[in-house]
């Protein structure tokens, strides 16, 4: 069956250093997404991608970085984490981005701890 | 840009109970709204989902939204609540004619509890 993965699905890192969090779809969808989440705010979003080698930041990118080298997967870099960055990052994709079937499907999500 | 209101941050509630949680959103154009459901500990699941035609919506368990364009309003409901409902809902919109805003703006998220 097609699903979107996501790992680790625990990690505790040091400030400062840097962390790779994965996403890997197997749905063939263009559009990938990654939200953090947490108390009080919802999901808010980080990056998002609607191709291959296209990338755009969302409202809370500083301090991340994402690639997308190929249709599959789009992984999300904290470059120098900080203990704001602590929170439980999720990963979404969507076939489409208007018109019916745009909903997005989320993976199962990262739980980031910076220390 | 858009926007979503969550007007309940904890609704608790007994078994058997019904359930409203209201939602609204500003945005000028036309739009897609969208119901996730959050059990503990999981990731988001799409409820329902509103595209076009029919205002009132049928989604998984139960669940129903009513599209009112002018309040602006996607509430979500059911008859009647069980404890496997406990959950974090959250409603989202996009902008259904595309364009910039291709992309899905959550509420802050509405805790159910539902109790034995």
């Amino acid at each position: 069956d097609a699903e979107i993965t996501q790992s680790p699905r625990h990690k505790i890192t040091e400030t400062g250093r840097q962390v790779t969090l994965a996403c890997h779809q197997t749905w063939n969808h263009n559009n990938m997404f990654w939200y953090r989440q947490d108390l009080g705010h919802g999901l808010r979003l980080i990056h998002y991608s609607y191709g291959v080698q296209d990338t755009n930041k969302g409202e809370v990118s500083d301090g991340y970085s994402v690639s997308r080298s190929n249709t599959e997967d789009l992984p999300l870099t904290l470059e120098s984490a900080a203990s704001s960055q602590t929170s439980v990052y999720f990963c979404a994709s969507s076939p489409r981005l208007a018109g019916p079937y745009n909903e997005q499907f989320f993976g199962p999500g990262t739980r980031l701890t910076v220390l | 840009a858009q926007s979503v209101s969550q007007h309940n941050h904890h609704v608790i509630l007994s078994e058997a109970a019904s359930l409203e949680l209201g939602c609204n959103y500003s945005y000028g154009g036309t739009v897609n709204l969208f119901w996730y459901v959050q059990y503990p500990g999981q990731h988001l699941q799409l409820l329902l989902k509103y595209f076009s035609g029919d205002p009132l919506v049928k989604g998984i368990k139960g669940f129903e939204a009513e599209f009112i364009k002018s309040k602006f309003s996607f509430n979500l409901r059911k008859p009647s609540v069980q404890w496997s409902d406990t959950a974090e809902y959250f409603c989202a919109v996009n902008a259904g004619s595309g364009g910039s805003n291709y992309k899905l703006t959550f509420g802050k998220g509405t805790l159910l509890t539902v109790n034995p």
